[in-house]
């Protein structure tokens, strides 16, 4: 099974509102990130948050971490119809190499 | 454009068929990646490579190979294909090993009839 699994599956919102979308994985991670695909295309790195970070901002991203309770939040500020795409966090393990595992992924539309 | 290239963009090939993937990393990169995409399994992991050796292994069949050569290019041998193979095989580079940004190139699309 995947090692993260993003909450909700899919998620339709109105141009202009604020989308969250959630990460879960099951074992401690050195780092997780998030990344965006667009409809078939190859993925684009959107952010990097370190084990021993908490929050960090690019632009209209922020992103949370909580290691305690294994979970990363997405959040995009003001959408716009060009944020239309499927996201996916991915982690990597502790130790060793680090084998990066991507989750299920959220399908976001964001309507004009 | 992320600086990673693949060739073929589309292939379609017959069951039991071999066909090899091409991957070229961004210039300066030691570390490719490559993953699976089709509708039911999401994004699968298969291997990654670090300056031509095996670093790590995912969900990977035998009848998959793969390889870094000097260069650095990757390739990706899919042999007794099945139509269950059919997917979007991407390819992506990081600078090094380890939790690093991965660039993905565009991806080959997979057709098995």
């Amino acid at each position: 099974s995947q090692q993260g699994e993003e909450d909700p599956q899919a998620l339709s919102i109105q141009e202009g509102e604020n989308a969250t979308m959630n990460c879960s994985y099951k074992t401690s991670i050195n780092n997780l990130q998030w990344y965006r695909q667009n409809s078939g295309r190859g993925l684009v790195h959107l952010i990097l948050i370190r084990s021993n970070e908490r929050e960090k901002h690019s632009g209209r991203l922020r992103v949370t971490l909580d290691t305690s309770k294994k979970s990363s939040s997405l959040l995009i500020t003001a959408s716009r119809a060009a944020d239309t795409a499927s996201y996916f966090c991915a982690t990597a393990l502790t130790g060793g190499y680090q084998k990066v595992t991507f989750g299920t992924g959220t399908k976001l539309q964001v309507i004009p | 454009d992320s600086g990673v290239t693949q060739t073929p963009k589309h292939l379609i090939t017959a069951t039991g068929q071999r066909v090899t993937l091409r991957c070229s990393p961004r210039s300066g990169d030691l570390s490719v990646y490559w993953y699976q995409q089709s509708l039911d399994q999401g994004l699968q992991f298969l291997i990654q490579y670090y300056n031509g050796e095996e670093r790590a292994k995912g969900n990977i069949l035998e009848r998959f190979s793969a390889q870094q050569f000097p260069d650095l290019h990757s390739e990706l041998n899919l042999s007794s294909l099945e139509l269950g193979d059919s997917a979007l095989y991407f390819c992506a580079s990081s600078v090094s090993q380890g939790m690093y940004e991965q660039y993905f190139g565009p991806g080959t699309r997979l057709t098995v009839t």
